[in-house]
């Protein structure tokens, strides 16, 4: 089983749709991730979490939200999904005790809005 | 947050040994460096990290002069399994972790 699981892998949507993205770990990782990923191009951090009670804005945090219900999960949120939101979706993890932390990736969710 | 700068593109050939340079002016002093490999359709890899001088594991080195505002990264001898993007990340970890547009490295036969 992977590490960090992402659910769904894939997802279609319509525009208006709230759509959550979900990721799980089993690493033990106090350190979660949101990335964004377009094609052709590079990750760009949506949001990121600490831990439990810490929540961060990423590069590209309008139109999204995330909730981290507990240290393995952290959950990613398209309230009203538009079609430029369309993109493939990376959870990461990384542990606190090592030193610029190494990142571990999910597989992806690939989300495509109509 | 020390901004990276990579080429946005390198061709090479099965079996050369391939070096990609990142710039990385305003690194921090607790700043690492860090490699990853990213294959189409799936997350990124960690290859290597380093903070100062010259790392090497069994699949790459990595080279930082003495100043740390470069660093880069060497591939022995590549083959066509090593065609991907490659990404330099600095950070300390107590940040946020952004990646610039990466590296597409292209190996011919």
């Amino acid at each position: 089983d992977a590490d960090v699981t992402q659910t769904p892998r894939n997802r279609i949507t319509k525009t208006g749709k709230r759509i959550m993205l979900e990721c799980s770990q089993t690493k033990g990782h106090d350190r979660m991730y949101w990335y964004r990923q377009d094609p052709g191009l590079g990750l760009r951090l949506i949001y990121y979490s600490f831990d439990v009670k810490d929540i961060n804005k990423g590069e590209i945090s309008d139109g999204y939200s995330v909730s981290r219900q507990a240290q393995a999960k952290f959950s990613l949120s398209l309230e009203s999904a538009i079609p430029n939101q369309t993109a493939l979706y990376f959870c990461a993890t990384s542990d606190l005790n090592r030193d610029a932390g190494e990142l571990f990736f999910g597989e992806g969710s690939r989300l495509t809005v109509l | 947050l020390a901004k990276t700068t990579q080429p946005i593109s390198m061709d090479s050939y099965e079996g050369q040994e391939v070096n990609i340079t990142c710039s990385h002016n305003n690194i921090a002093t607790n700043d690492y460096i860090t490699w990853y490999q990213q294959f189409p359709s799936q997350g990124p890899r960690f290859i290597i990290q380093g903070y100062k001088t010259k790392v090497t594991n069994e699949v790459a080195s990595l080279f930082i002069p003495a100043d740390r505002k470069s660093s880069t990264l060497s591939l022995p001898r590549v083959s066509l399994s090593d065609t991907a993007v490659y990404y330099c990340l600095v950070g300390d970890g107590n940040n946020d972790m952004r990646f610039g547009a990466g590296t597409r490295l292209t190996v011919k036969p």
